[in-house]
Parts: structure tokens; sequence; C-alpha cells
């Protein structure tokens, strides 16, 4: 069974640092590109980053560039999401998915991250 | 890099069809086929359940359709169940390895 669990969640002062991180599993994660999408409290999903299997080429919503950075270790099955500089508007639950963007498939559950002081 | 645009709800009864429409501009959904859309059930995971505008991901019911024209694309359900309320997103690429998602609309079925 393909599946995709999200961790590192949790409460930040704004200014402040998390780091996401996404455990795969049941299918070649080194084949796929995989991205973020976040979900602010009530709102719609908005696509944060995606990056392709070589983990070199990536690509970040403008909203976040400069202060998130998305990584992957191929050996590990995990996908990673540095955020930095966190402000409230960055709260939000943020998704794991299979996918570049022409399609997402499948999400994790999402983990919460909350940007209050 | 703005938002595309759902309607906020649509409803019908059990048995009809329904239509969701995504409008965005020549440089979204107009300018490639790739959109996407997406249905979520409260406090879960977002689902694929069209991809490349018409294309269905096996397992999701061939109830579920997609099209496009022009700028704006549309997911159909037919033969509504109570089981497709849920919350609607399409998705489609903006350019400059961008993605784009809709506001989401509500399905509420009668």
């Amino acid at each position: 069974e393909v599946q995709l669990v999200e961790s590192g969640g949790g409460l930040v002062q704004p200014g402040g640092s998390l780091r996401l991180s996404c455990a795969a599993s049941g299918f070649t994660f080194s084949s796929y590109w995989m991205s973020w999408v976040r979900q602010a409290p009530g709102k719609g999903l908005e696509w944060v980053a995606n990056m392709k299997q070589d983990g070199i080429e990536k690509y970040y919503v403008d909203s976040v560039k400069g202060r998130f950075t998305i990584s992957r270790d191929n050996a590990r099955n995990s996908l990673y999401l540095q955020m930095n500089s966190l402000r409230a508007e960055d709260t939000a639950v943020y998704y794991c998915a299979r996918g570049s963007g022409q399609w997402f498939d499948p999400w994790g559950q999402g983990t919460l991250v909350t940007v209050s002081s | 890099q703005s938002a595309l645009t759902q309607p906020r709800s649509v409803s019908g009864s059990p048995g009809q069809s329904v239509t969701i429409s995504c409008t965005g501009t020549s440089s979204d959904v107009g300018g490639y086929n790739y959109v996407s859309w997406y249905q979520q059930h409260p406090g879960k995971a977002p689902k694929l359940m069209i991809y490349d505008v018409s294309k269905r991901p096996s397992g999701v019911p061939d109830r579920f359709s997609g099209s496009k024209s022009g700028n704006t694309a549309s997911l159909t359900i037919s033969g509504l169940q109570a089981e497709d309320e849920a919350d609607y997103y399409c998705c489609s690429y903006a350019g400059s390895f961008f993605w784009v998602f809709g506001g989401g609309t509500k399905l509420t079925v009668l």
C-alpha cells in the first residue's frame, strides 16, 4: 500500500523555524517527484514546493521563496521541508504528496503547523 | 499567481448530475492540459479524482468526468450519491513550474 506519513508540525513563534518530515512507503520513492501542499484553517489548498527525483531541481511558491527549503533523502525514502522565518500566515496543515503537480496522489494525513506568540 | 475561480457551493439531489467549474486564464487553465481535481471530505486528506483534464485514476468511479473549454475546466459528477458530498478543488499548471489551486467548491447532496 502506498503511504505517506508526515511529522514535525507544532506550535512555533513568529520568526521561528520548524522541519517537517514525510516518510514514504509502498512505492519506489526515488522514481517520483514529491511535493508539499498546505491548507490554512478553513481555507483552500495551496501548492508550496516540489522536488524532482534527483533532489536537485526544485520549485517554490513565491510566498515561501528564501524561507522554506525542500529536500529529500532517497536512501531513507523521506521528504523534508525546512521552514524558517515563519509567519502567522504560514499557519496551516501541511500535506506531503507524491507527484509534481500534474497530479498529487496520494496525500499524507497532514501535519499542523501553528505560528503564534 | 492568483487562485483559480470556483463556485463556493453547488448542490444536487441523489441521482442527479452536477458540474463544478474552474475558471482561470490563458496562462494557466487555458494554456495547458494539466488540470486535476481533488475531493476532500471533512478532516481528511484530498483524493485525486481527475488529472490531465479528463483522465480518471484507477478506482475512481466513471460517474466522475472532466473537461475543458478555453480558460474554464469542469468536473461533472453524474448519478450523485450521498458519499459524494465533499469539497472539490481544481488545480492547474500555471507555467514557470508553478501550480495553482482553485478556492474550492462545497458540494451538498440534498
